[in-house]
């Protein structure tokens, strides 16, 4: 069972546009969300990531925005760009050195 | 050069075989992973292993088991390989200041028929 479940399974956005990827958890101990890129062909890559203690984390055109109370965190990808374009996962760990993935979503940017 | 490499980066096998998929990393990380990666169900820890003494199971490890040869090499292995085993397969390092990032190595895709 999925202990971090990744919303949605695709999703397609016009050059320019904002991107939103959703996930969930169920353990309050998890204390490190990090996201993952990944493009064909590679293995996937850190891209940001954040820990409970604060609501948001920009990184360039890419921002967390982290919902203790509701167990749910997002990326969302600003003036989305066709190099954006990549499997994105969402991840969280219980400070053991191991992560736990969500299921992943494929983003599309159209030019 | 590839920090993080695997070998082989394709693989066809038939049912029933043995075969080893090889990792090795020259980043000096203590830390080794080794994941499968399904469409749909993201990344599956098979086994990790925190040093050369240390291999523990991951989620998914049944039909698997892995070697852990020198601090740089993290082997797994498909003791008899069955076709539900076609999948993407991940090694990935962690340590040093990275705290909990993980380095993942460019993958093996590995076809059973």
């Amino acid at each position: 069972q999925q202990q971090v479940k990744q919303s949605p399974q695709s999703l397609i956005v016009q050059k320019g546009g904002i991107s939103i990827i959703n996930c969930a958890y169920e353990n309050t101990a998890f204390d490190y969300f990090p996201w993952y890129q990944q493009f064909p062909g590679k293995g996937p890559a850190l891209l940001i990531a954040i820990r409970p203690d604060v609501s948001e984390k920009k990184e360039g055109r890419f921002t967390i925005s982290f919902n203790k109370s509701a167990k749910q965190f997002s990326l969302h990808i600003m003036d989305s760009q066709p190099g954006d374009s990549a499997t994105y996962f969402c991840a969280a760990s219980l400070n053991d050195y191991k992560l736990s993935f969500g299921a992943g979503t494929t983003v599309t940017v159209r030019a | 050069d590839a920090d993080v490499t695997q070998t082989p980066r394709n693989r066809i096998t038939k049912t029933g075989k043995r075969i080893m998929l090889e990792c090795s990393q020259t980043k000096g990380h203590d830390r080794m992973y080794w994941y499968r990666q399904d469409p749909g169900l993201g990344l599956q820890l098979i086994y990790y292993s925190f040093d050369v003494k240390d291999i523990n199971k991951g989620e998914i490890s049944d039909g698997y088991s892995v070697s852990r040869q020198a601090q740089a090499k993290f082997s797994l292995s498909l003791e008899s390989a069955i076709p539900n085993q076609t999948a993407l397969y991940f090694c990935a390092t962690g340590g040093g200041s990275s705290y909990n990032e993980q380095f993942f190595g460019p993958g093996t895709r590995l076809t059973v028929l």
